[in-house]
This record gives C-alpha cells, structure tokens and sequence, in this order.
C-alpha cells in the first residue's frame, strides 16, 4: 500500500465552523506533512510531524490546530477560518523526517465561505 | 536562501514530441532533487527523485539529470501522450539552518500535450 488517503474530498465551512481534516498512511511512515496550496502555486508547507512529535510549525495561525494520534493517522482541525484560508490542504508521509521521497494525498479541496 | 525556478512556465506540444523541463537552484549544497506531477485540484505524484551523488535516473519515458554544480535539473519527457498533461513540479530540500529538509519547490512547469 503506497498510498496517502484524506478525507474529505471537499469541505464548504462557515467562519464560525469547527471540522477537521483527516490523513492515513500504512506505508510505517514516520515524518507525516500538511501543506496548503492556493491555485496557480506551489504547495507551503504549514506542519511537520516526526516520530509523532511535532517537529515544524510554519508560523501558522492558532485557528489551524493539528494533531498526530498515532504514527498513521493526522487531523488538522479548523476552527474561525476565514476566506482567505480558502485552498488545497495536502497531507504527505516520508519515511523519516530529512531528505526523503514524499508521497501525497489527493488533498482536500477547502472553502471559507 | 534557496531559490527554485523553472522554465518554461507554459509548455504546449502535439502528441509524440520529445520534450524538456528545466529546473534551476541557486544553492548547490543539496541532498537531492524530486520532480513531481500534478494533475489540476490533485495531489502531487513523486515521479523521480535523484541524490546528489547521482547524474540521472530513468522511470519508463521519464529521465531526469542532475547537474549540482552548475544548479540545473532537467526532466526529459520521451513520446509525449496527452496523459502527460499535467504540471511538474521540481523541489530541493534545504541543507541547513532553521528550515534544514523543508522543500523549496519551483512555481512548476504547466504542460499541455494536444493530440
């Protein structure tokens, strides 16, 4: 099993909704990744996960809150989002955390409204 | 800071056409080189990635060189089929400071094969 799989596909949220966003690998990945990608860019990166332990933050806004259960399994709950956060979430995997092949989901495709 | 460019931005060519992208890095001091795929409100697909002691590597009708010294990566597209439309991304990681292993992608190269 060589796959990423997120769910939802598409989430329409309210600025005052709370949901999350869900990612599973079974490939004994140990470094788990969130991007966010606006249309026409390159993904950003927002969280690292290493080992389960949060290892980057980018500087993210308090309202993007994520969470690593176990090593295959990552949340990114979303709570007071506004329009501008409207965009493509990825969740990747790597084998460790440093210089290794990433394997990406097929994303989640976000609007604020 | 690394910086990542590639070129051309836009690419359209008819089926069969043997094609080149090009991807640039400003600092040399790299572990390796991925080039991705990604097809429009999708994720990306890791096509190749190349260490920094390699010169190539080949999947099927892809080939993808690394020059580190002069910061260049070129990935080669032989027969291209109208499935190969999609943008291609290239990204290095970072080799040290605060954002040591963070990917710097390139703004991607927009391909389009037409029958």
């Amino acid at each position: 099993d060589t796959e990423v799989t997120q769910t939802p596909k598409h989430l329409v949220m309210g600025m005052t909704n709370k949901k999350s966003l869900k990612c599973e690998q079974h490939m004994g990945h140990r470094a788990m990744y969130w991007y966010k990608q606006k249309a026409k860019k390159p993904p950003e990166l927002m969280f690292v996960y290493s080992y389960e332990k949060l290892s980057i933050n980018e500087s993210v806004p308090s309202r993007f809150s994520p969470e690593c259960p176990n090593s295959s399994l990552l949340n990114l709950h979303l709570h007071a989002l506004q329009p501008e956060d409207s965009a493509l979430y990825l969740c990747a995997s790597s084998q460790r955390e440093y210089n290794e092949k990433l394997f990406f989901g097929s994303g989640t495709q976000l609007s604020v409204l | 800071k690394q910086e990542v460019t590639q070129i051309p931005a836009a690419l359209s060519v008819p089926e069969g056409e043997n094609l080149v992208l090009n991807c640039s890095f400003t600092d040399s001091a790299i572990y390796n080189l991925q080039w991705f795929r990604q097809d429009p409100g999708k994720g990306l697909t890791s096509l190749l990635l190349i260490q920094s002691s390699q010169r190539e590597q080949t999947s099927g009708r892809l080939n993808a060189s690394l020059d580190k010294s002069s910061g260049r990566s070129t990935l080669y597209i032989a027969a291209s089929q109208p499935g190969d439309s999609a943008t291609y991304l290239c990204a290095v990681p970072n080799a040290g400071g605060t954002s040591y292993g963070k990917l710097t992608f390139g703004q991607g190269t927009i391909l389009t094969v037409h029958p």
